[in-house]
């Protein structure tokens, strides 16, 4: 168990609705990453957020958006879905910004 | 810019043989490398990392993984599989020099059978 949660565990929704995801970071981390791994593409990095500001993005498409609240919890938003939204959603943390990264067990999206 | 490319997509092994997980790097200075391991419907948990200091680096669960730069390589290793083995192993190298960005090989899935 890293510390990291996450929630849902399994979400399966519609094409075009719109779901939030939820991940608590390991106490303590002031860092979190969101990745999403298909089987199309792997696994890649989406975005990064540093003590409620972003710190980095990658490959996030402008459907999608996040946020660090001030307790520093993290959402993941993604909207207009497509079937090819389903995926499996890390979170990650770390104590800085460029530490060692811990792992939730994901959230599994399915887009029907 | 940096890049990993894990050489087989799919390893199978018997229990108790040696187990070896090929990933080639590229990278313009000498990176940081780890390795990951996902097991089925579990999240990611590091084995492993590479930071510049020994070139043989121990894990957990027996594994390690050597850097060789003339080779550009950072093989994983493991004496003796077992069967909880049974998993999919990324090699992962940060983007940036940094820790921030992590870019992932396309992993290899281990099969271990008795």
């Amino acid at each position: 168990d890293s510390g990291v949660t996450q929630t849902p565990k399994h979400l399966i929704t519609a094409t075009g609705q719109r779901v939030t995801l939820r991940c608590s970071p390991r106490s303590g981390d002031l860092s979190v990453y969101w990745y999403q791994q298909s089987l199309d593409q792997g696994l890649q990095f989406l975005i990064q957020y540093y003590n409620g500001e972003e710190r980095a993005k990658g490959n996030i498409l402008e459907r999608f958006s996040a946020q660090q609240f001030p307790d520093l919890h993290s959402e993941l938003n993604l909207s207009s879905l497509e079937l090819g939204d389903s995926a499996l959603y890390f979170c990650a943390s770390s104590v800085t910004g460029a530490g060692e990264q811990f792992f939730g067990p994901g959230t599994r999206l399915t887009v029907l | 810019a940096q890049s990993v490319t894990q050489l087989d997509s799919h390893v199978s092994v018997s229990e108790g043989t040696p187990v070896l997980l090929r990933c080639n790097y590229s990278s313009s200075y000498s990176p940081s490398l780890f390795w990951y391991v996902q097991h089925p419907n579990k999240g990611l948990q590091l084995l492993l990392k590479y930071t510049s200091a020994a070139t043989l680096v121990k894990g957990i669960n027996g594994f390690e993984a050597e850097f060789k730069k003339s080779e550009t390589s950072f093989h994983l290793t493991k004496p003796s599989a077992h069967m909880s083995d049974a998993a999919e192993y990324f090699c992962v190298v940060p983007l940036s020099g940094g820790y921030n960005k992590l870019i992932f090989g396309a992993g290899t899935r281990l099969a271990v059978h008795p």
